[in-house]
């Protein structure tokens, strides 16, 4: 069983729904949870970061921890073309991390 | 603010010919530095990180290497590339303090015929 397990998909939505992308880790040593978007031929970029358990929230998207659960979501609304991308979701119990390995998502005008 | 600065963005090598792929970040000290692979279709793979000057640990036994020659440089090299060698290499750096969030450079891609 991998630490993290995130599907990779792909995912495709049309312009303004409601994505939601999901992870599930198995280390409950995890404190800091991470997602990072990835456009096509380029490095991954932080998008959210959260420490524990609890939701975040910035602009149109929300991260989510579940640390019962052992399950993490990131939730973008009002989808928009831009937000195509891959998302990875990140995960570490201090300064270990250890990635999904990537949801593609479409969103298609 | 803190940047990270990674070259060439795209190279195309023969094979058994060298490497030499750069990285430097700005803005901040003693950062961890690390270097990532990330094959098409798969997910990151941690080839390397360091701690500090002259600290490299390797992850996965390869044809590669690395060396910090500076507090903020991080190189990734090879003697003599193989084609399993091709894909996207990232590098990247977090706080040595905290280290609990890493930031990723633009990537290179390395395609070798």
């Amino acid at each position: 069983q991998k630490e993290v397990e995130q599907d990779p998909g792909p995912l495709s939505v049309p312009e303004g729904a409601i994505v939601s992308l999901n992870c599930t880790y198995s280390n409950s040593a995890f404190q800091y949870f991470m997602w990072y978007r990835q456009y096509s031929r380029k490095g991954p970029e932080l998008l959210m970061y959260t420490y524990s358990s609890g939701n975040k929230e910035d602009g149109r998207f929300t991260a989510q921890v579940d640390k019962s659960s052992k399950y993490i979501s990131l939730f973008i609304r009002d989808s928009q073309p831009s937000d195509s991308a891959t998302y990875l979701c990140a995960m570490s119990p201090r300064n270990d991390m250890r990635f999904g390995a990537g949801t593609r998502l479409t969103v298609k005008p | 603010s803190q940047t990270i600065h990674q070259w060439p963005a795209t190279l195309v090598q023969p094979v058994g010919s060298p490497l030499s792929l750069e990285c430097t970040v700005e803005g901040t000290s003693n950062p961890n530095l690390y270097w990532y692979r990330q094959a098409a279709g798969r997910g990151l793979q941690l080839l390397f990180y360091s701690v500090g000057i002259g600290q490299i640990s390797s992850e996965v036994p390869q044809n590669l290497s690395a060396s910090r020659p500076q507090d903020r440089q991080f190189i990734l090299s090879s003697k003599k590339l193989l084609l399993s060698d091709s894909g996207f290499y990232l590098c990247a750096w977090s706080d040595g303090h905290s280290g609990n969030t890493i930031y990723f450079g633009e990537g290179s891609w390395l395609t070798v015929v």
